[in-house]
């Protein structure tokens, strides 16, 4: 069975104060894994997928980065707008094309 | 206007009461989600569908029935709402010809049985 825990629940950051968010996961074979935001009262918006160790994505003060037992967000110098939680998810090449999501990271980033 | 909408955004019921949550979509996507979020467990696939034809269980299916009247619509009935069925809900889409699960999500119902 397919399993992502996600690290730390929460997080607090002073307004510039960089830092990552763990994903960890098994899979039976990883087709993608996926990065997504969630701000309160709203959908879950997409980030970035990531297909094999090594692969980097970026955009604005995001980067992830992949492995082949976890996947990291770094956050560089963060502005309160990033505060949300993140949602980390795997697609499995097997199965029925299900993702399975990590509990997230609830991000706040203090003025 | 929204690509995914759900109505309604809240709903409160009573125990042993039928409710249907609606999704609608305007992306042209074949493929459409129910998942629900319930604090500590993440994201649980309820039922999902890839066509119009094609309706699938998901990890967590009992209690719940699906409909999908067309390609841009997909309701989660349930058919006697139990307490532990207080969660938000999520609809979401995807595009089947793309080469990953990108999902696009609604805004949520938020619903709560009594």
């Amino acid at each position: 069975e397919d399993q992502v825990t996600q690290s730390p629940e929460a997080l607090r950051l002073q307004e510039g104060e960089s830092s990552s968010l763990n994903c960890s996961y098994t899979v039976s074979g990883l087709r993608g894994l996926f990065w997504y935001r969630q701000d309160p009262g709203k959908g879950p918006e997409f980030l970035f997928t990531l297909y094999s160790a090594g692969e980097e994505k970026e955009k604005e003060r995001l980067k992830a980065t992949l492995t082949k037992k976890e996947s990291f967000l770094h956050i560089t110098a963060p502005k309160p707008e990033d505060s949300a939680t993140y949602l980390c998810a795997v697609l499995s090449n097997f199965g029925n094309e299900k993702l399975t999501f990590g509990t997230g990271t609830r991000l706040t980033i203090i003025p | 206007d929204a690509d995914v909408t759900q109505t309604p955004r809240n709903r409160i019921t009573k125990t042993g009461k039928r409710i249907m949550l609606e999704c609608s979509q305007t992306k042209g996507h074949d493929r459409m989600y129910w998942y629900r979020q319930d604090p500590g467990l993440g994201l649980r696939l309820i039922y999902y569908s890839f066509d119009v034809k094609d309706i699938n269980k998901g990890e967590i299916s009992d209690g719940y029935s699906v409909s999908r009247q067309a390609q841009a619509k997909f309701s989660l009935s349930l058919e006697s709402a139990i307490p532990n069925q207080t969660a938000l809900y999520f609809c979401a889409t995807s595009d089947s010809h793309g080469a990953n699960e990108k999902l696009f999500f609604g805004s949520g119902t938020q619903l709560s049985v009594l």
